[in-house]
């Protein structure tokens, strides 16, 4: 099972772009990367997810190198309202079905 | 899409007693579901991992006995809390996947449990 590993808080201003990176060294073959935003006592919003190169979506980019240890959760233009914490997520396939383990996360705190 | 509900969303009980939580995917058949615990200022940490029709699988430490888990259709998996005592207080969140179709597990909006 893929350890993931963020940076446990980042700080930014409004209408600035985000990066997020993620390493996951240990990731293996059939792993999804899978990137998801909770607001306090709240269940977790999956955000975006892929498997490898670039993918994009409405609210953010993902980026993922050609080796697939790291990822990279690209968010444009913060507001206010993106303050949270931020999970990646490896998920692996094994002989019991899937599973994810969900590491520490980068709380972003977004400033006026 | 992909919603996941949960009932109740917090609940307050006497310690002793049992308490039932309920993790429905309201708009797609979940085949395995899974049951997370967190803890203020903490990660979600998985309790176990329930497959349709299968009993459910554990992680290390977490007592099968004490946290029950239902999976019993597509759409709704069960956790209870058996004899709750205030340190079972904490944020209780499921999420539901339709594996291995798809990679992507949807959350509930989580419950708060309160023992007294």
């Amino acid at each position: 099972l893929a350890k993931t590993t963020q940076p446990i808080s980042m700080d930014s201003y409004e209408g600035q772009e985000v990066n997020i990176t993620c390493s996951h060294n240990n990731i293996a073959t059939n792993d999804y990367i899978t990137w998801y935003q909770q607001f306090p006592s709240q269940g977790p919003r999956f955000i975006i997810q892929g498997y490898k190169t670039k993918v994009t979506n409405e609210v953010a980019s993902l980026f993922i190198p050609a080796d697939r240890k790291s990822s990279t959760l690209s968010l444009p233009r913060v507001s206010l309202s993106d303050t949270a914490v931020y999970y990646c997520l490896v998920g692996s396939r094994n002989t019991g079905g899937f599973k994810t383990i969900f590491g520490a996360g980068t709380r972003l705190f977004v400033k006026a | 899409g992909a919603v996941v509900s949960q009932h109740p969303s917090w609940v307050i009980c006497k310690s002793g007693t049992s308490v039932k939580i309920e993790c429905r995917s309201l708009d797609f058949q979940a085949t395995t579901m899974f049951w997370y615990r967190q803890f203020p200022k903490q990660s979600l940490m998985l309790m176990a991992t329930s497959n349709e029709g299968s009993k459910a699988t554990y992680e290390q430490g977490v007592e099968k006995d004490k946290f029950l888990i239902n999976h019993a259709s597509l759409t709704l998996s069960t956790l209870t809390v058996t004899s709750a005592h205030p340190e079972d207080s904490s944020f209780y969140i499921c999420s539901a996947g339709d594996f291995p179709s798809t990679d992507t597990q949807y959350f509930g909006p989580g419950t708060r449990l309160t023992v007294l």
